[in-house]
Order: C-alpha cells, then sequence, then structure tokens
C-alpha cells in the first residue's frame, strides 16, 4: 500500500530536549515536506526537499533541522524544543512537479 | 506571495441539504492550482478535488463542486446532499505552476464543518 508514515503519533515532551519526527515513504518520491498546523493559521510548510541531500527552508523553518541521507525518508529534528513549537506535524510526498501530495497521518507534539 | 482567505471559521448543515464553502486568493501568477482538503477528526489530509487555473470549467467528484471564478480570485466548494461522514475541518490551498523546486502548498486557516443528523 502506498503510504506516508510519521512517528510518534503523539508526542509529550519537555523544553530543551531534542527529539525527532521521522517520515518514511513508499512511492519512491523526489519531493518530500514537512509542515506544521496550527489553530487558525492552517498548515506552514516548514523544510522541504526536492531529492537525496537536497534540502531548504520552507516560511517558518527557524528551531527546525531536516535531513535527506535516503530517498524515502525525510526526519524532522528539533534540536532545543520549545513550548512555541507545540503544533501537528505532517509530512507530505510527490513527484517532484507533481500537484498529488500524499500526506503522513500527523503527529500532535506538545512541548512542556 | 501567495494568500489563502477562508473566512468563515465554522458552518453547519442539515443533512441531504447543500452547503458552500468559500475561499478567496491572491496571486500574480497567471497558472496555479487550487484544492479541497478535508480533515476529519482522524487528522488524515484528504484531497477533495483540485482545479487547474487554465481550465475554465469547474471541477466535480461525485457530490463536490466548485465554482470557481479566476477574475474574482474566488475558489469556493460546494457540498451536495451532505453526510454525516462530511463534518470535518476543510482547507482550501493553492499551488504555483512554476514552482521551481519548491511544490508548496499555501493552506487557508480551514473551516469546521458541522452535518446534523
Amino acid at each position: 500500500e502506498a503510504q506516508v508514515t510519521q512517528n510518534p503519533r503523539y508526542l509529550i515532551t519537555v523544553t530543551g530536549k531534542k527529539l525527532t519526527v521521522t517520515c518514511s515513504q513508499n512511492m519512491n518520491h523526489e519531493y518530500m515536506s514537512w509542515y506544521r498546523q496550527d489553530p487558525g493559521l492552517g498548515l506552514r510548510q516548514i523544510y522541504y526537499s526536492m531529492n537525496v541531500e537536497v534540502t531548504d527552508k520552507g516560511d517558518v523553518p527557524e528551531g527546525y533541522k531536516v535531513s535527506r541521507k535516503e530517498k524515502r525518508n525525510f526526519p524532522l529534528i528539533l534540536e532545543s524544543p520549545s513550548p512555541n513549537q507545540t503544533s501537528l506535524y505532517f509530512c507530505a510526498s510527490s513527484f517532484w512537479g507533481n500537484t498529488e501530495a500524499f500526506f503522513g497521518q500527523g503527529t500532535r507534539l506538545t512541548v512542556v | 506571495a501567495q494568500t489563502v482567505t477562508q473566512s468563515q471559521p465554522e458552518m453547519s448543515v442539515q443533512e441531504a441539504e447543500t452547503v458552500t464553502l468559500s475561499c478567496t486568493y491572491d496571486t500574480s501568477e497567471s497558472n496555479y492550482y487550487l484544492f479541497w482538503y478535508k480533515q476529519p477528526p482522524s487528522r488524515q489530509m484528504i484531497l477533495v478535488i483540485r482545479q487547474e487555473a487554465y481550465k475554465q470549467q469547474n471541477a466535480t467528484e461525485n457530490r463536490f463542486s466548485v465554482n470557481f471564478q479566476k477574475a474574482a480570485k474566488s475558489f469556493s466548494l460546494k457540498i451536495s446532499d451532505s453526510q454525516l461522514g462530511d463534518t470535518a475541518m476543510y482547507f482550501c490551498a493553492f499551488m504555483r505552476t512554476n514552482t521551481g523546486a519548491n511544490s508548496k502548498l499555501t493552506f487557508g486557516k480551514g473551516i469546521t464543518l458541522s452535518v446534523r443528523p
């Protein structure tokens, strides 16, 4: 089954404790992206990747890092999480230039 | 930069009735795509319908149809014969055609739709 898998689905952590949210897709997509969803703001892009070892900032990249060492994986790293990073996070993937984006199930992150 | 505006935060409709969700956008691009996504309580993002800006014909998908007014930069979603399973948050989204490296979706704030039995 074609899918984008995020883990974990729920996470509560403390300020400053490094964490990684994983994202994996099995469709051989070149393009992958991270979004955060906040009430009253919709979804906003954090980072994106065109292919292996090619990443760039989206609209709200502060406080986040990403890597793309393999085509299927695109982890989101919070080196020192803060409460303002409490949000719902989505990973998405697609073939480059294709408008059909496949979304993961979402990760609900709470930073206390 | 592109912006997408959904001014209604919430709407309610009786089961089997028709409801229209509004969306306006702003862009200087001439070619682009517009989307409506559904997010049920499960949080999954589900593509409802897609419209290519260069196509004058309004897109339809079963009970879902859009009213695309390019000059007015308006893109509303009509849901006919509303069902309880249509209860969800709906997001309007925009994507440039000439994206270069970034196939970014620009989303509106979303609207919560409740279907009453």
